[in-house]
């Protein structure tokens, strides 16, 4: 079925391991986003991503690396875990054509830094 | 600058009763506007959004919100709660292109009794 999955759902890691969270759609949509999602602050968002290879820095970028190399694919590293990185991380997506577009959201992952 | 601010975080109705969770926006231009539900452990699933064809707008699941522009406020209503709303709910701005980025609230948790 066409969607968004995001991989894994749950993770613990500890602090300063290096994790990488995956994020794969199909519906060929240009935008893609990655928001954390903590008590209190609702979704904020972290990077995003107009097109292959154009990622650009969100409201809490500090620690996450992004990359898209492939249109489907948006991964979000976290180089150094730290436990304030440590919440839900959801992967969204949306079309190019035409404003008012709903941005579509993964399952989310969850991820624990020890 | 937008921002969304959503009043309550948790809001707790009767079973029938109605329900109203207020959005008020800021922006300094018009904005695209939407609703978003999230049930436990699942990810963000657009409810409704507001298109500027019409000012009261219906989505699924019996809500429906109206877009006031003097109040610049969005809320969100639906006639008889019923206990499967129970849910997190999510108003969020758009101003589209630019990248269609969002903004979102912090969250209303509505909560139903029997």
């Amino acid at each position: 079925d066409a969607g968004i999955t995001q991989s894994p759902r749950y993770k613990i890691t500890e602090t300063g391991r290096q994790v990488t969270l995956m994020c794969h759609q199909t519906w060929s949509h240009s935008y893609m986003f990655w928001y954390r999602q903590d008590l209190g602050h609702g979704l904020r968002l972290i990077y995003y991503s107009a097109a292959a290879d154009i990622t650009d820095k969100g409201e809490v970028p500090d620690g996450y690396v992004v990359s898209r190399s492939k249109t489907e694919n948006f991964p979000l590293t976290l180089e150094s875990a730290t436990r304030s990185q440590t919440s839900v991380y959801f992967c969204a997506s949306s079309p190019i054509q035409g404003d008012n577009q709903p941005q579509h959201f993964g399952d989310g992952t969850r991820l624990s830094i020890l | 600058a937008q921002s969304v601010t959503q009043l309550g975080s948790h809001v707790s109705v009767s079973e029938g009763a109605l329900v109203l969770l207020r959005c008020n926006y800021s922006s300094s231009v018009p904005p695209y506007l939407f609703w978003y539900v999230q049930y436990p452990n699942q990810g963000l699933q657009l409810l409704l959004k507001y298109t500027s064809a019409a000012t009261l707008v219906k989505g699924i699941n019996g809500f429906e919100a109206e877009f006031k522009k003097s109040e610049t406020s969005f809320h969100l209503t639906k006639p008889s709660a019923h206990m499967s709303d129970a849910a997190e709910y999510f108003c969020a701005v758009s101003r589209g292109g630019n990248f269609n980025k969002f903004y979102f609230g912090s969250g209303t948790k509505l909560n139903v009794k029997p």
